[in-house]
Formats: C-alpha cells, sequence, structure tokens
C-alpha cells in the first residue's frame, strides 16, 4: 500500500489531453513539493516534473505538473504512442522523514 | 558525466544479509546537499524508497524497514553500500540507487540490479 495514491491505469488517443493525479496528505503533498517520474518497462525511472510544476532538462512541454492542496496532478498535451510508461509520483513526507511514492499509474494510448 | 552503478548478488538465499554497492562518477559525496538513495521495484509493482545518505553523513531509512538496513559511504571509494538484513522471497526486486538532489527528486538513477531471494 503505497503513501501516495494514483490511479492504477489512464489511457488516450493520440493528439488528446491525459491527467494523472496523485492524492496525499498534510505530511507530504501538503507541506512539500510534488515530483513525476516516468518509467519504461523494463528501463529507471526517469525525472520528469519537479517542485510541482518545473520540467527535468529535455522533458518536452507536452508535459506539466501542478499542485493543489494535498494532491498533484500530471498532464500529458498532444498525446503520443511514445508517452506509454508508467508514471509515479513522489513526495517528502514529514511524518516518514523519507521520500514516499505513489503506486504507479499505466497509460496506455490507444 | 553523473553516473551510478549497483553491484552486488543477483541471487541470495532466504535469511541471508544482502550487499549491495552503489558506485558513483561525476559527482561527490561530499558536496554539500547532496545525497544518495536507495529505492527498490518488485517485479510489477511499485517503486518503494528504502533509505538516504547524505554528505554529511545523515542517514534516513524507511520506517517498515529500519530494523533490517544499513546504508554507508565512502566518500574516497565513490561508493555507497546499503545493507539488508534476514532477506527473504518478498525482497525480491530491482535494487535502484539514485542520486537526491538538494530540490527533492532522484535525478540521476543507476541501471538496476535485479537480487532473487530463492533457496
Amino acid at each position: 500500500q503505497s503513501v501516495l495514491t494514483q490511479p492504477p491505469s489512464a489511457s488516450g488517443t493520440p493528439g488528446q489531453r491525459v491527467t494523472i493525479s496523485c492524492s496525499g496528505s498534510n505530511s507530504n503533498i501538503g507541506s512539500t513539493f510534488v515530483y513525476w517520474y516516468q518509467q519504461f518497462p523494463g528501463t529507471t525511472p526517469k525525472l520528469l516534473i519537479y517542485k510541482n510544476d518545473q520540467l527535468a532538462s529535455g522533458v518536452p512541454d507536452r508535459f506539466s505538473g501542478s499542485k493543489s492542496g494535498t494532491s498533484g496532478s500530471l498532464a500529458i498535451s498532444g498525446l503520443r504512442s511514445e508517452d506509454e510508461a508508467n508514471y509515479y509520483c513522489a513526495a517528502w513526507d514529514d511524518s516518514l522523514s523519507g521520500p514516499v511514492f505513489g503506486g504507479g499509474t499505466k497509460l496506455t494510448v490507444l | 558525466q553523473i553516473t551510478l552503478k549497483e553491484s552486488g548478488p543477483a541471487l541470495v538465499k532466504p535469511t541471508e544479509t544482502l550487499t549491495l554497492t552503489c558506485t558513483i562518477s561525476g559527482f561527490s559525496l561530499s558536496t554539500s546537499g547532496v545525497g544518495v538513495g536507495w529505492i527498490r521495484q518488485p517485479p510489477g509493482k511499485a517503486l518503494e524508497w528504502l533509505t538516504l545518505i547524505y554528505w554529511d553523513d545523515d542517514k534516513r531509512y524507511s520506517p517498515s524497514l529500519k530494523s533490517r538496513l544499513t546504508v554507508t559511504k565512502d566518500t574516497s571509494k565513490k561508493q555507497v553500500v546499503l545493507t539488508m538484513i534476514n532477506m527473504d522471497p518478498v525482497d525480491t526486486a530491482t535494487y535502484y540507487c539514485a542520486l537526491f538532489d538538494p530540490s527533492g527528486s532522484f535525478d540521476y538513477w543507476g541501471q538496476g540490479t535485479l537480487v532473487t531471494v530463492s533457496s
């Protein structure tokens, strides 16, 4: 059971806009930043978004992040087939004194 | 160029102790704010943070695994070592080390090493 809650799956068609949510609490997202990682099957996770809405180096601006209260959100506009991957949110948790991850969302491009 | 690489046994028996080494390059373990973390991922499952060690030797552990984990660093060897005692089949996972940036993100990741726990 992950500390941060994500939907297990999401889907969209090419060109669509898709959002993935990440729900936390006051001890994590509510008091600090949200981060997003992309992971293709069999590969290493890659940082996509840091500090809620900052794009990591080399990440196309089709990706965007936001935070409101104790929830974060990742949006992908102009969906492409190569965006099909697993996406994980993360945040620092003050109660645990360490980072926590969401359970991951598998994005399928139909 | 920043790189991290995990090394260690691919197979351990139940109750044994796992020792993994993360060898870094392109940054220093003594740079203020820098940390190296260990994260694991069971096959087909989510990422799970295990431990963090900072430049000043401050250490953080996942509360659920704290009693089984030890992390150390050797700045001169550019290595971070993870030790996990009393291994169980449920500990079968790919173990990653990653650079923890002062901004709070795991910016760079090792390739990961798959550890299977089986008799």
